[in-house]
């Protein structure tokens, strides 16, 4: 089954950009992912799901400044002029036929 | 609007049972498959338990396998996560998840003597 592997933590500036990585196990790069974003103290919200080829579809109400991309095993989620509110946790996670699978997360600091 | 509103979970003893529910609107229930993913407190998230659609499809963690059951309802909209033998480490925040795109708020279970 994939293994995904996020970085612990990340930082940015206000205003600034920021790019997460999700990476995926070998053999596995082409599998569709989906990242998820948890501000402290709520419920997880779904960004967007990357496909194979590099595309993204966000969804509903996710802002512009949200954009994915793919190089490889790996899978990007870019947010630019980053705002106190993108301060949160963010997850990716895939699946197959008979499971689905997390990444451990990376905790964004707004600085 | 699409919905998914978690219920079902408290505090329970070692070796007990809890049935969580999660009841779907603003949406065909039937056409999506759900999953249960959980959050034990401070820590990452991890899927736990799908079914499809029509319900004749799981799949389980091999955590909670031979312990937990997923199930579904159409006709009520609502999906099910009959827990027993719970276990001290089975503590966390529990969540409904409409296949990749939709979360709900997630329902407490804290197993404790």
């Amino acid at each position: 089954q994939p293994v995904l592997t996020q970085s612990s933590s990340a930082s940015a500036s206000l205003g600034s950009s920021v790019k997460l990585t999700c990476t995926l196990s070998s053999g596995h790069s082409g599998y569709i992912i989906a990242w998820h974003q948890q501000q402290p103290g709520k419920a997880p919200r779904y960004l967007m799901k990357i496909e194979g080829s590099g595309s993204y579809n966000k969804g509903s109400g996710v802002p512009d400044r949200f954009s994915g991309s793919r190089s490889g095993t790996d899978r990007y989620l870019t947010i630019s002029n980053l705002q106190s509110e993108d301060e949160a946790d963010y997850y990716c996670d895939t699946w197959d036929s008979n499971t689905r699978v997390f990444g451990g997360g990376t905790k964004l600091t707004v600085l | 609007e699409v919905q998914l509103v978690d219920s079902g979970g408290g505090l329970v003893q070692p070796g007990g049972s809890l049935r969580l529910s999660c009841a779907a609107s603003g949406f065909t229930f039937s056409n999506y498959g759900m999953h249960w993913v959980r959050q034990a407190p401070g820590k990452g998230l991890v899927w736990v338990s799908r079914v499809n659609g029509d319900g004749s499809g799981t799949n389980y963690a091999d955590s909670v396998k031979g312990r937990f059951t997923i199930s579904r309802d159409n006709a009520k909209n609502t999906l099910y996560l009959q827990m027993d033998s719970l276990r001290v480490e089975d503590t966390a925040m529990y969540y409904c998840v409409r296949a990749v795109d939709v979360w709900g708020k997630g329902t407490t279970v804290t197993v404790s003597s």
